[in-house]
């Protein structure tokens, strides 16, 4: 079945780049995400990639994606104290009648 | 819109007691999922929904749990009887269909404490 993998945890010093990753094995992911979980939240998507492309920039956030690799990331530039959350890191599979599989979640803690 | 609402936020019940959380999607939403979210295990899927039928309740633990949507507006998730690793933060999210890229909508949770 599908699985998504990513480490636990992430610390940074504020003005820093963060790069938290991400595995997948579904090769028919149509969509990868990265959700944002705050404290006594719930999960809000913060970016998306959709799997033909390689690369997608938003702001501060840079979404990597190797399919050959399966292997995903995203790049905080000039990481902030409001970036301090649980990431997820999940994707869609062109069958999965909407169904989404998340990762664990990565707790990026940033210094002050 | 409001968002996906869910109550009650928190719940401290004791073991072997009935517990029935719930859950309004989005107006307009056409699947809705029930998430369980612990330390250990991290963020599963419990059971979804697409017009009201079940989809997949592959994830729901054992025959304690049961959920149900009877009409659009109103889902609910019944732990019946409960036990203390039950205890975790129980998310409802709700998606349209054939809306890429298919974001989830995530209500604010319910933290279950069974004692």
């Amino acid at each position: 079945g599908e699985d998504v993998e990513q480490s636990l945890f992430l610390s940074v010093r504020e003005g820093d780049s963060s790069v938290i990753n991400c595995t997948y094995t579904d090769s028919s992911s149509t969509y990868l995400y990265w959700y944002k979980q705050e404290p006594g939240a719930g999960l809000q998507l913060l970016t998306y990639i959709f799997s033909n492309m390689d690369m997608k920039q938003d702001q501060r956030l840079t979404v990597l994606l190797n399919k050959k690799d399966k292997h995903l990331s995203l790049r905080i530039a000039d990481t902030q104290t409001g970036d301090s959350a649980i990431y997820f890191c999940a994707e869609i599979s062109s069958g999965g009648y909407q169904k989404v599989t998340f990762g664990i979640g990565t707790k990026l803690q940033v210094i002050p | 819109d409001a968002g996906v609402i869910q109550s009650p936020r928190h719940e401290v019940t004791e073991m072997g007691q009935e517990v029935t959380l719930r859950c309004k999607p989005i107006s307009g939403h056409d699947y809705l999922f029930w998430y369980r979210q612990t330390m250990m295990r991290g963020l599963e899927l419990l059971i979804y929904f697409n017009n009201n039928v079940p989809i997949d309740d592959s994830g729901m633990p054992e025959d304690r749990f049961s959920a149900k949507m009877p009409n659009a507006s109103f889902s609910t998730l019944k732990i019946q009887p409960s036990e203390p690793r039950d205890s975790a933060v129980y998310f409802c999210a709700s998606t349209p269909a054939g809306q890429p890229p298919n974001e989830q909508y995530f209500g604010p949770g319910t933290r279950l404490t069974v004692t």
